[in-house]
């Protein structure tokens, strides 16, 4: 098993430029997470979706937009990428059998000039 | 807003000693949760323990809880070089969609 998968790995887009973050589980968990990562922040949640077809706005939901496109992934789209988005995304799942814990995927680097 | 803030923010130790990391949060909780980071990586899920637990252990971790006084503490014993990381506590406020709120970490650093 994989586990959480992110593509891409890095990512240098210019203001004003859009792109999709993707993500996938293979652990067949019902929720799904993005978080952003900035130095001296901790994480915080962007976006989340308790199970497919729902999606909820987390912390930090401005310039962003998610798509819970199936029971195994769920995309984050940058429509209009700005400089303050610079930042590592990960990607989360969590399933019913566990308690709550949560798996994280290997992150996104982007930088937005 | 942060819900846990983990103290201190780094802490460097010897290899063979105990690191001691601890977490306060400010509301009711469902569990409390601890993640390790190792640099440039996503975050691993380290140990659980629930609000009715007050101490949980895996392997060289030991885990305490205290709700009275809205706080938990991590103790790695035993260190290695290798448990070099930043050390995260995340809270889970309960429903269905598992959301959880982290700190902002320790960063820890075991020197050979």
């Amino acid at each position: 098993n994989a586990g959480v998968t992110q593509t891409p790995k890095f990512q240098v887009l210019k203001t004003g430029q859009s792109m999709t973050l993707q993500c996938a589980q293979d652990m067949n968990h019902n929720s799904m997470y993005w978080y952003r990562q900035d130095p001296g922040m901790g994480l915080r949640l962007i976006y989340y979706s308790a199970s497919e077809g729902t999606t909820d706005k987390g912390e930090v939901p401005n310039g962003y937009n998610v798509s819970r496109l199936n029971k195994r992934e769920f995309s984050l789209r940058l429509e209009s990428a700005a400089p303050s988005q610079t930042s590592v995304y990960f990607c989360a799942s969590s399933g019913v059998a566990g308690l709550g814990e949560q798996y994280f995927g290997p992150g996104t680097r982007l930088t937005v000039t | 807003s942060q819900q846990g803030e983990e103290d201190p923010q780094a802490l460097s130790i010897q290899e063979g000693e105990n690191a001691t990391m601890n977490c306060s949060y400010k509301t009711s909780i469902n569990n409390l949760q601890w993640y390790r980071q190792n640099s440039g990586r996503g975050l691993v899920h380290l140990i659980l323990i629930r609000s009715n637990e007050r101490e949980k252990h895996s392997g060289r971790l030991r885990v305490t809880l205290d709700t009275s006084k809205k706080s938990s503490s991590l103790l790695i014993t035993a260190s290695r070089a290798a448990d070099t990381a930043s050390y995260f506590c995340a809270t889970d406020i309960g429903g269905s969609n598992y959301k959880l709120t982290f700190g902002k970490g320790t960063l820890l650093t075991v020197n050979p």
